[in-house]
């Protein structure tokens, strides 16, 4: 196990509402960055947190937002939900130190949208 | 701009026999990162491999290989004595400050 853990693991909400997604970063882990993956695709970069600063964000609107915590946890929300926001969103764990990149996710939130 | 080409959408395969998966990337960057991740059915991505730009040893780690090539710009997977455990898709990355996922393989190995 990664020691990266999300919440909820499924979750399904109508179009125009908001959601959140919660992350817990492994031990050691400074940065958490958050993915999207629609089904049959390859995840997509949504956004990164590095000392609960946004250090990165793909190409992704600004009602999704995020937050990281002192102790290197993370949210991701999302607000008024569309149809094409569902999705498997996939946190990663990071620890981003020259030689010693490595990157670990959790079991992801399965979002549906109606 | 990061690209990750994986050519092959679907592998099948009868157990036992090898499967060599694809990866070629894209980058402009001197110093880069390439991994290669397992997503079971659970939805989980699974850590396999890590390789950084200067390291272009091969690399042998049970029942899986992996051949990095800098002057084709390849990374590639082969599972040997393939296993239905084995079947899942698989993804090759490439990283600079975030992760750059190519669009996936799926593998079915078949008893």
């Amino acid at each position: 196990e990664t020691g990266v853990t999300q919440s909820p693991t499924h979750l399904i909400k109508t179009r125009g509402q908001q959601v959140t997604l919660r992350c817990s970063s492994q031990s050691g882990h400074n940065t958490v960055s958050w993915y999207q993956q629609a089904l049959g695709q390859g995840p997509q970069f949504i956004f990164q947190y590095y000392r609960e600063e946004e250090n990165g964000r793909g190409n992704f609107p600004p009602r999704f937002s995020g937050l990281q915590f002192p102790n290197y946890s993370s949210e991701l929300n999302v607000n008024a939900l569309e149809l094409d926001d569902s999705a498997l969103y996939l946190c990663a764990s990071s620890s981003l130190t020259g030689t010693n990149t490595e990157a670990f996710f959790g079991q992801g939130t399965r979002l549906t949208v109606v | 701009a990061q690209k990750v080409t994986q050519a092959q959408t679907e592998i099948s395969v009868v157990e036992k026999e090898d499967v060599t998966l694809d990866c070629v990337y894209e980058t402009r960057d001197t110093t880069y990162y390439l991994f290669w991740y397992k997503q079971p059915p659970s939805g989980e991505l699974v850590f396999l491999i890590r390789r950084n730009s200067f390291d272009e040893q091969n690399e042998i780690s049970g029942r899986y290989s992996w051949n990095f090539q800098k002057s084709t710009s390849s990374f590639n997977f082969t599972i040997t004595a393939s296993q239905v455990v084995d079947s899942a898709v698989y993804f090759c990355a490439l990283f600079d400050y975030k992760l750059s996922f190519g669009a996936g393989t799926t593998v079915t190995v078949r008893a």
